[in-house]
Parts: C-alpha cells; sequence; structure tokens
C-alpha cells in the first residue's frame, strides 16, 4: 500500500522552541512537497524537494529529503505563533500524476 | 493572477439533490485534480485530469463525476448527493514540471 506517514499528528510548542516534523513515505518518489494550511483557508505550497540531499529554507522553516531512507522532515526555529498551522506533505514522481498525502501536523505555538 | 478559482465556495444541498462544483485555472497546466478533505484529515483524491481531454479516477470516486472542458476548466458533479458527501472541496492545478501544485480556495459542501 503506497502511504505517507507523518508525526506527530499534533503539537503543540511554546514560542521560541525548535522541533521537527517527520514525514515518512513508502512510495517510489523523486518529488516530496510540503504545504501549509490555515483553518479554513486553502494550501499554500512551501517547500519542493527533488532529490536526495535536498535542503531547502525558508525564514524559521527548513525542509530536508533522505530518499534512500525515504524521509523528510521539517524543521521549525525559534518558533513564533503565526506559524501556527497544519502541515501537510505529499509524495510525487514525474511518472505518476497521482500524489500521496499525509494526514498533517497541526502546530500550535503558544505566545 | 487568479490562479485556481472554484466556484461556488458555500453551498447546502438537500439528499439526492445534484450540483456542479466548477474549477478554472488560468495557468496554462496541464493537470488538474479534485481533492476532498474531511475534519482533521488530509487530502483525497476524487478524480484527476492529466491532460485536456483525459480524466482518471482516484482514490474515492464513487458518487462523483468530472469534464475536463477544456484546459483551464474542470469541473466536478455530484449527481445524488449524499450526506456523506459533506466535505471542504479543493480542485488543484499542476505545471508540466510537476513541481508547485497550486490550490483553489476550497469550496465548502453541507448534505443535509
Amino acid at each position: 500500500e503506497l502511504k505517507v506517514e507523518q508525526n506527530p499528528l499534533f503539537l503543540s510548542m511554546q514560542e521560541g522552541k525548535n522541533y521537527t516534523i517527520y514525514c515518512n513515505y513508502s512510495t517510489t518518489s523523486d518529488r516530496l512537497y510540503w504545504y501549509r494550511q490555515d483553518p479554513g483557508k486553502s494550501l499554500e505550497s512551501l517547500f519542493v524537494l527533488l532529490s536526495n540531499g535536498a535542503v531547502k529554507q525558508e525564514g524559521r522553516l527548513m525542509a530536508s529529503l533522505d530518499t534512500k531512507a525515504r524521509l523528510s522532515t521539517l524543521h521549525i526555529t525559534a518558533a513564533v505563533h503565526d506559524l501556527s498551522a497544519t502541515y501537510f506533505c505529499a509524495s510525487g514522481s514525474d511518472s505518476n500524476y497521482q500524489l500521496i498525502w499525509g494526514a498533517g501536523t497541526k502546530l500550535i505555538i503558544k505566545p | 493572477n487568479a490562479g485556481v478559482t472554484q466556484t461556488p465556495k458555500f453551498q447546502v444541498l438537500k439528499t439526492g439533490q445534484s450540483m456542479t462544483l466548477q474549477c478554472a485555472q488560468d495557468m496554462n497546466h496541464n493537470s488538474m485534480y479534485w481533492y476532498r478533505q474531511d475534519p482533521g484529515m488530509g487530502l483525497r483524491l476524487i478524480y484527476y485530469s492529466a491532460s485536456e481531454g483525459t480524466t482518471d479516477k482516484g482514490e474515492v470516486p464513487n458518487g462523483y463525476n468530472v469534464s475536463r472542458l477544456n484546459k483551464r476548466e474542470f469541473s466536478l458533479r455530484l449527481e445524488s448527493a449524499a450526506p456523506s458527501q459533506t466535505s471542504v472541496y479543493f480542485c488543484a492545478a499542476r505545471g508540466f514540471a510537476r513541481n508547485t501544485i497550486y490550490f483553489g480556495e476550497g469550496s465548502w459542501l453541507t448534505v443535509v
């Protein structure tokens, strides 16, 4: 079965702390997506990781991809309240039009 | 640049009624998708269209039909709505390079 598993599914943390969200995938994939969703809103693209060892950073968020371990991580540095949202990862490939989505990680950052 | 536009944004249907969700993209992307998202869950693929003139079933196609009218438009039809189809529906478009996927704002559908 093709699967993408995220953990944790829920995370409550204090501002200023660091944390990592994990995304394990079982598919043969050549790209990994990270998206953010605010309550009642659409999904916003954060990162697309295309190769083993890829690392991308935007502000306090950094995503990495290890294709051998079939693992991607989304690291949050010195969290701020505005990063509170649900984060989704999805696995895809150039040869397959379908994406496999994780269940999402709901992140709450307390001031 | 509107990106992906969905209509309607909100709709309440009675069981057994039919309706069509409309989606249009102005990015000249080949692939388009319809997803549903239920509370506290991720996205489940209903149907997708790899290119104009083609459509394929996704994970949860039962109770739905789609039409890829042209490259811009991809509609989702509920022929006989059921309460289990109460959900938020997202249309998405993906370019030739298959990198970023752009989502519409979502359509909140309630079937009573």
